[in-house]
């Protein structure tokens, strides 16, 4: 299985909602990473995380809050998010060799649009 | 914020017909260098993982070189197909911790 799979596809949320993307790898990669693209723009880091612990943080405001349950599973919590915040967002994996010049395996991504 | 160029932005090429696109990064404090292909409506696919200067890459008609010492790759597609229709995106590895870099892509249309 070389997939990692992300919910929902497509979700639209007011500004005063909550509401959370998934991300899910079963190929046993410990570095799993979300990346935000604007329309026309190439994807940008927002956080990496490795061995469930987040590792790098790309200065993201705090209404998005990642989180990483266990080893297959990655979460990204959103609240009180501006219209400008409507992007596709990616979620990736990749093996950990401490060199990391490994692929990242991505997702289709989620087509977030904040009314 | 480093740079990561692509260029040309956009390709048109007919069935049967070879090409080939650039990819330039800064070439100091090189990691390793990602092609990556995004078919529209799929995930992004990772083609080759480049790390050594003189490398070079192939999966099937796609292959790639690599640059470190000016800071340039070289995509090349032989034969296009239609099924070849895709945005290639290079990325720079910024670290050993996976920090990708992505140029803006180039988009390719292959018609029969």
């Amino acid at each position: 299985d070389t997939e990692v799979t992300q919910t929902p596809k497509h979700l639209v949320m007011g500004m005063t909602n909550k509401k959370s993307l998934k991300c899910e790898q079963h190929m046993g990669h410990r570095a799993m990473y979300w990346y935000k693209q604007k329309a026309k723009k190439p994807p940008e880091l927002m956080f990496v995380y490795s061995y469930e612990k987040l590792s790098i943080n790309e200065s993201v405001p705090s209404r998005f809050s990642p989180e990483c349950p266990n080893s297959s599973l990655l979460n990204l919590h959103l609240h009180a998010l501006q219209p400008e915040d409507s992007a596709l967002y990616l979620c990736a994996s990749s093996q950990w060799r401490g060199q990391g010049n490994t692929e990242a395996f991505f997702g289709q991504g989620t087509r977030l649009t904040v009314v | 914020i480093l740079n990561v160029e692509q260029s040309p932005q956009s390709l048109h090429v007919q069935e049967g017909d070879s090409t080939n696109f650039t990819c330039s990064f800064p070439s100091s404090n090189f990691y390793a260098l990602h092609w990556y292909r995004w078919e529209t409506a799929k995930s992004p696919e990772a083609l080759f993982v480049m790390t050594l200067n003189g490398d070079e890459k192939k999966k099937g008609r796609i292959s790639a070189t690599l640059n470190t010492k000016e800071g340039y790759s070289y995509l090349y597609i032989k034969g296009s197909q239609p099924e070849d229709s895709a945005t290639y995106l290079c990325a720079f590895m910024l670290d050993s911790w996976g920090k990708l870099q992505f140029g803006s892509g180039t988009q390719v249309v292959v018609t029969p």
